[in-house]
């Protein structure tokens, strides 16, 4: 398996609180992405990164921030959390383009 | 921008026979087509994938099909097992202009004994 980690694997929080979740690869590859999924609408793309400090908007971005400070860091942080962002995050590294995609193990996120 | 169509999103069939998800895209430019089989609780992982200048790929009882003039793709489970049972998704992107995947909505595939 690729050398990916989540953190937190959990976490419960109150609405209106920042959250942050790290993505951590020994990897060394260039792209890095955000994906929450939710029942019935798979896995949805929220931002990713194609290098250091070089970030774009995914489908659902509205009410996250990322930042890539290092290669093999990427952080998505939640401003003020709200009750719909409570879902799965995955994150996910790819080494070039045309290149499959490996995920993380996931982060569960309750915001109540 | 890109969108995946996924169908079905669930899918019954008896343990031995074959099963088959289709997937359509709306971005002629797609050319990078890969598949994610995930079970209960755990990390979507890659089965197979196929580029656009390959109609077909095989794999041991899993096989992926493309026909780039109507846009769609699917996935072939051959003899299927009861280990194949989990959620399927497809996926496209644009090698080349983006690096971004887009997924569809996914398949639950159950696998009857």
């Amino acid at each position: 398996d690729a050398g990916i980690t989540q953190s937190p694997r959990h976490k419960v929080t109150e609405t209106g609180t920042p959250v942050t979740l790290r993505c951590h690869q020994t990897e060394n590859h260039r792209y890095m992405y955000w994906y929450r999924q939710d029942p019935g609408h798979g896995l949805r793309l929220i931002h990713y990164s194609y290098g250091v400090k070089d970030t774009d908007k995914g489908e659902v971005s509205d009410g996250y921030s990322v930042s890539r400070s290092k290669t093999e860091d990427f952080l998505l942080t939640l401003e003020s959390a709200t009750s719909s962002q409570t879902s799965v995050y995955f994150c996910a590294i790819r080494q070039g383009q045309g290149q499959p995609q490996h995920f993380g193990d996931g982060t569960r996120l309750s915001i109540l | 921008g890109e969108n995946v169509e996924q169908h079905p999103s669930t899918l019954s069939v008896q343990e031995g026979d074959s099963a088959v998800i289709k997937c359509t895209y709306s971005d002629s430019a797609s050319n990078y087509f890969p598949w994610y089989k995930q079970e209960l609780g755990k990390r979507p992982q890659l089965i197979i994938d196929i580029r656009s200048n390959v109609g077909e790929k095989k794999d041991q009882r899993i096989a992926v099909t493309l026909n780039k003039t109507a846009k769609h793709f699917s996935l072939h489970i051959t003899e299927t097992q009861p280990e194949d049972s989990a959620v399927y998704f497809c996926a496209a992107s644009i090698v080349g202009r983006d690096d971004k995947i887009i997924f569809g909505k996914g398949t639950r595939l159950h696998i009857l004994p």
